[in-house]
């Protein structure tokens, strides 16, 4: 079968680092993508990463081994407003030339003052 | 801003109703998603569109169809409402080409079927 796996929770204090990782499992990936959900939000897209690598936007930063089938999320400098639900996704393509996403369970973040 | 709206925050309907979703954009998106959210489970792709009159089958498809006649509204219909139909349903679109990894979700309507 298909799927992503992330840890249900991870709980921090404001001013540190914290990484989310995400395994894969998925008969096609073309990119591994990064979205923050807030209670109540509808989730907002943060990063992409197409090949192996870091990507670096702001204080969140991303990475990707394809060869492992693993990413991660980093945020660093934590405030609250980043106690969220982040969920990763993968890029499936499909035998159409179309795509379709398949999104992992999410980890919900809190932020500790 | 790319915007994507739905019809209803919040709706309630009885077992055995025909139940519309509707999903508007405004950004000329070529792709549209419906997803259904529970907890525990994620994001789960029911259905999507990746051109007018276009449309393919998600993950888990059975008891929903879909229609879209217009390139920027995406509609799903749950045929006969049952109450493991109860979910929070977001919709979202993305561009085609380059950029296609990034969706713009709308807010969700909440669904209770009773």
């Amino acid at each position: 079968g298909q799927s992503l796996e992330q840890p249900s929770e991870v709980t921090a204090v404001e001013g540190a680092i914290v990484q989310i990782n995400c395994t894969y499992q998925t008969s096609g990936f073309y990119g591994l993508s990064w979205y923050q959900q807030h209670d109540g939000g509808a989730p907002t897209f943060l990063s992409y990463n197409g090949l192996d690598g870091l990507e670096e936007t702001g204080r969140f930063s991303s990475f990707l081994s394809r060869s492992d089938s693993y990413g991660y999320l980093l945020l660093q400098e934590l405030q609250m407003k980043d106690s969220a639900s982040y969920f990763c996704a993968v890029r499936d393509p499909l035998p159409s030339g179309t795509y379709k996403y398949i999104f992992g369970t999410g980890t919900r973040l809190k932020v500790l003052a | 801003d790319v915007k994507v709206t739905q019809s209803s925050r919040y709706l309630v309907k009885r077992t055995g109703e025909k139940v519309f979703l509707e999903c508007v954009q405004d950004m000329d998106h070529e792709n549209m998603f419906w997803y259904r959210q529970d907890p525990g489970l994620g994001l789960r792709l029911i259905y999507f569109s990746y051109d007018v009159k276009m449309k393919e089958k998600g993950d888990i498809p059975e008891g929903y169809s879909v229609s879209r006649e217009k390139k920027e509204r995406f509609s799903l219909i749950l045929e006969s409402a049952s109450t493991n139909q109860t979910s929070m349903y977001l919709c979202a679109s993305s561009p085609q080409g380059a950029h296609s990894y990034e969706q713009y979700f709308g807010p969700g309507t909440r669904l209770t079927v009773t």
